[in-house]
């Protein structure tokens, strides 16, 4: 079946840190890849994305690799902010005609002063 | 213009008792998704409407739950006689293309 796991929170940094969030995947096909962000508070917003392999999503310094080779979609910034702290999912869709998404755990990021 | 809207925002409800959610889309979205988020948990797909009907209900964890669309736009999604493993955030997207869903603030569903 389609699947998705990333690592496991809360992932506690100080501002300025390097930041990896690492999520594999196991699909049937050829997925689209996602990642969700929940900032305290607000709803799930996207990330940034990548719909075939070798792409790379970025967004506010946020950056993933779709890496077909060890199915992952890795979510890495340079340097964080306090801001950054959130929930983050990592998700995919099979192609197909609609886009279910099938979502990650989350992962928490706290990011300290 | 206006994002994904859902009503109430908090629904705290006794066991046993039923609960309708509601979802407005973004207007002109054909595509709208439910969704629910268990505490710790990542979402969990729920059902699927493109237009006014739903090709995919895969999702619906039992036949307590059900959910329509009308008119191309608001979607209720209904629980009846709920369990205390109902108490979740529906969450409900809308999307006008195949990559990108927009999601409303959730439903903070608790029964008691």
């Amino acid at each position: 079946g389609n699947s998705v796991t990333q690592m496991e929170g809360p992932v506690t940094l100080s501002e300025e840190a390097f930041l990896t969030i690492n999520c594999t995947y196991t699909a049937t096909g050829y997925p689209s890849l996602f990642w969700y962000v929940q900032y305290p508070g607000e709803g799930l917003q996207l990330l940034l994305k990548a719909t075939k392999a070798d792409d790379k999503g970025s967004n506010k310094g946020f950056e993933a690799t779709y890496r077909k080779e060890t199915t992952s979609f890795h979510l890495e910034k340079g340097s964080v902010q306090v801001s950054d702290s959130a929930v983050y999912f990592c998700a995919l869709s099979i192609s197909g005609g609609y886009n279910k998404l099938i979502f990650g755990a989350g992962t928490r990021l706290a990011v300290h002063p | 213009g206006a994002g994904v809207s859902q009503s109430p925002s908090n629904k705290v409800t006794e066991k046993g008792k039923d609960v309708e959610l509601r979802c407005d889309p973004i207007s002109g979205h054909t595509a709208l998704y439910w969704y629910r988020q268990r505490l710790g948990q990542g979402l969990e797909f729920l059902i699927y409407f493109q237009g006014n009907s739903a090709p995919d209900k895969s999702g619906l964890p039992s036949d307590r739950f059900s959910a329509e669309r009308t008119g191309e736009s608001v979607s209720t999604l209904t629980i009846q006689r709920t369990q205390q493993e109902d108490s979740a955030v529906y969450l409900c997207a809308s999307s006008s293309n195949i990559d990108t869903q927009y999601f409303g603030p959730g439903t903070r569903l608790t029964v008691l």
